[in-house]
């Protein structure tokens, strides 16, 4: 166990429609990243907020956004699904911000789109 | 931004023999290098990490090296075994935070 906590596990929707997917971090991270990982494919970064500020962005479509409240959870707005969404998403967290250290990831929220 | 090429893509070795997975990077200024691994359906974790002003590191049977200069870093891996069989990311973290993965590496052991 990481010690991050994703919901949902699963996640079945139609496409066109929005979901919210929600991460917290492990006790004392402060940083929180958004990866996507499609079938057989490798881990594409999203977002990086650290306490609660957006820190840096991949390639994040405009359809996607996230936030970090003040209790340092994190959720992933994901809007107008399209099939190509469907995916899972990884949240992960670590201690600080720029350092260099692990990233706890999540078990991952499993997305499909139809 | 920061590029990682992670090879080869597939890889199977007979349980016992050697596994070695290269990666190459573009931005200098990353100073982190960890290699995650995942098992099928589950999350990445952490297998062993290296930072920029070390040139080697060892854990057990796992190692990593590290040329900052050519910009590459390697995990190997001995005596290997089926339950090593996994996807392996490479990755390089900028000082800012960001994390850049590359495609991930399918080890196959075979008994």
């Amino acid at each position: 166990d990481s010690g991050v906590t994703q919901t949902p596990k699963h996640l079945i929707t139609a496409t066109g429609q929005r979901v919210t997917l929600r991460c917290s971090p492990r006790s004392g991270d402060l940083s929180v990243y958004w990866y996507q990982q499609s079938l057989d494919q490798g881990l594409q970064f999203l977002i990086h907020y650290y306490n609660g500020e957006e820190r840096a962005k991949g390639n994040i479509l405009e359809r996607f956004s996230a936030q970090q409240f003040p209790d340092l959870h994190s959720e992933l707005n994901l809007s107008s699904l399209e099939l190509g969404d469907s995916a899972l998403y990884f949240c992960a967290s670590s201690q600080g911000a720029g350092d260099t250290g692990e990233l706890f990831f999540g078990e991952g929220s499993r997305l499909t789109v139809l | 931004g920061e590029n990682v090429e992670q090879h080869p893509s597939t890889l199977s070795v007979q349980e016992g023999d050697s596994a070695v997975i290269k990666c190459t990077y573009s931005d200098s200024a990353s100073n982190y290098f960890p290699w995650y691994k995942q098992e099928l359906g589950k999350r990445p974790q952490l297998i062993i990490d290296i930072r920029s002003n070390v040139g080697e590191k060892k854990d057990q049977r796992i190692a990593v090296t590290l040329n900052k200069t050519a910009k590459h870093f390697s995990l190997h891996i001995t005596e290997t075994q089926p339950e090593d069989s996994a996807v392996y990311f490479c990755a390089a973290r900028e000082g800012a935070g960001k994390s850049t993965f590359g495609d991930g590496t399918t080890l196959t052991v075979k008994p």
